[in-house]
């Protein structure tokens, strides 16, 4: 079925710092890909997305790449703020079935001062 | 706007009791979704609503009903609360119907089953 792989499960960085978090995804035919941040105690606020007909995208100090033929998309975080701290989820949405998400398993990531 | 509301925020049950976990949305939105999300296991479907008037089940829908009550609300009944079903519960909802580009999640829900 459907699978979407996520790493690294926990990140540490120093503020200031860029943070990568990388995710696989299975269905070749996936064409919709957001990221979601999860503060504790809160619910995922959609960060950024991006769509298969595009590589990259970015959004002042985040971005996102895709990269179809390997099948794998990742979030870029540069000059890393405390505020940054979360857990972060990829996912990503099949072409024949968008009434589902398929999401990874979480990135902790803490951002040091 | 206040996006997508959840009631309520914390929820303790015992075995065999039942509940209803409230959503709604202020967005015009029409597709509508419940998700679970336990530690390690990220985020599961439970069930969604692709638009006013439908319900389809998702990955795990055992021990749970849901009620697309209009185009704002989706609520999810537990009838017979097990421990099993101890997580945090998300709604959700996404512009177009059958279609979770651009999904945007409530607070969620914390129940507690002893």
């Amino acid at each position: 079925g459907e699978n979407v792989e996520q790493h690294p499960s926990t990140l540490s960085v120093q503020e200031g710092d860029s943070a990568v978090i990388k995710c696989t995804y299975s269905d070749s035919a996936s064409n919709y890909f957001p990221w979601y941040k999860q503060e504790l105690g809160k619910g995922p606020q959609l960060i950024i997305d991006i769509r298969s007909n595009v590589g990259e995208k970015k959004d002042q100090r985040i971005a996102v790449t895709l990269n179809k033929t390997a099948k794998h998309f990742s979030l870029h975080i540069t000059e890393t703020q405390p505020e940054d701290s979360a857990v972060y989820f990829c996912a990503a949405r099949p072409l024949y079935n968008t009434d589902k998400l398929i999401f990874g398993t979480g990135t902790r990531l803490q951002v040091f001062p | 706007n206040a996006g997508v509301t959840q009631t309520p925020k914390f929820q303790v049950l015992k075995t065999g009791q039942s509940m209803t976990l409230q959503c709604a949305q202020d967005m015009n939105h029409n597709s509508m979704y419940w998700y679970r999300q336990d530690p390690g296991m990220g985020l599961r479907l439970i069930y969604y609503s692709a638009s006013e008037g439908t319900t389809d089940k998702g990955e795990v829908p055992n021990g749970y009903n849901v009620s697309r009550l209009n185009k704002r609300e989706f609520s999810l009944r537990l009838e017979s609360a097990a421990p099993s079903q101890t997580s945090v519960y998300f709604c959700a909802s996404s512009p177009l119907p059958g279609d979770t580009d651009t999904q945007y999640f409530g607070p969620g829900t914390r129940l507690t089953v002893l």
